[in-house]
């Protein structure tokens, strides 16, 4: 069984709309990471979480430590936020990064 | 911002060959790691490193692949004899303080 899994799997938008990304995971975690790779195959950091929420500018991070969940919402989607959204855990500080599937957003113009 | 940085981007090798891989991490961060992502597959674990020894290692890191940081600067990743199934995306990752990982752009290495 994954220990980190992402739903939906791919995510088609019209510009300006609200996205969510959930994630799910089945292990005890230090810390959650949401990931974006773009085409061009590059992983870029957007957020690491151990509680509670963060924003950053447009995108909003959440997780739910009791409920093993975590969220990353897009307010005003802009088809340049298209990209494979990345859910990752740490068991513990300094461990190696787990990496969840991934969601393939599309944002249309 | 600081990056860590891989080099070449892209290797294309004839299978048997040997590869090295390489990254430059974060200047003063001290935990090494390589990953590889398949094409169309998840990014997959294959050794971290610590106090110029491999901390943890996954049961894809055989014989074939060592690592080093034989300078304190630069950190490698070594195919002794590269297969068909080596192509991969290969990213390196560092971390500091505080645990957040700081990822390469990747090395895209076909095996032909």
């Amino acid at each position: 069984k994954n220990e980190v899994e992402q739903s939906p799997q791919n995510l088609t938008a019209q510009e300006g709309e609200f996205i969510t990304i959930n994630c799910s995971y089945s292990v005890g975690i230090s810390a959650l990471h949401w990931l974006q790779q773009h085409p061009g195959g590059g992983i870029v950091s957007l957020f690491m979480l151990s509680s509670g929420k963060k924003k950053h500018g447009r995108l909003i991070a959440t997780i739910n430590i009791q409920e093993k969940h975590s969220s990353l919402h897009i307010t005003a989607s802009h088809p340049r936020d298209s990209a494979v959204y990345i859910c990752a855990v740490q068991k513990t500080s300094y461990d190696k990064v787990i990496f969840g599937p991934g969601t393939s957003l599309s944002v249309i113009p | 911002e600081p990056e860590v940085t891989q080099t070449p981007s892209h290797q294309v090798t004839q299978m048997g060959q040997e590869v090295i891989l390489r990254c430059v991490p974060i200047s003063n961060h001290l935990y090494f790691y390589w990953y590889r992502q398949i094409l169309g597959q998840k990014v997959e674990f294959l050794v971290s490193f610590y106090n110029n020894e491999i901390s943890e290692k996954s049961e894809i890191f055989d014989d074939q692949f060592s690592v080093e940081r034989p300078d304190g600067s630069n950190f490698t990743l070594k195919i002794r004899s590269t297969k068909l199934e080596d192509s991969a995306m290969y990213f390196c990752a560092s971390m500091g303080t505080g645990s957040e990982a700081f990822f390469g752009q990747g090395t895209r290495l076909t095996v032909v």
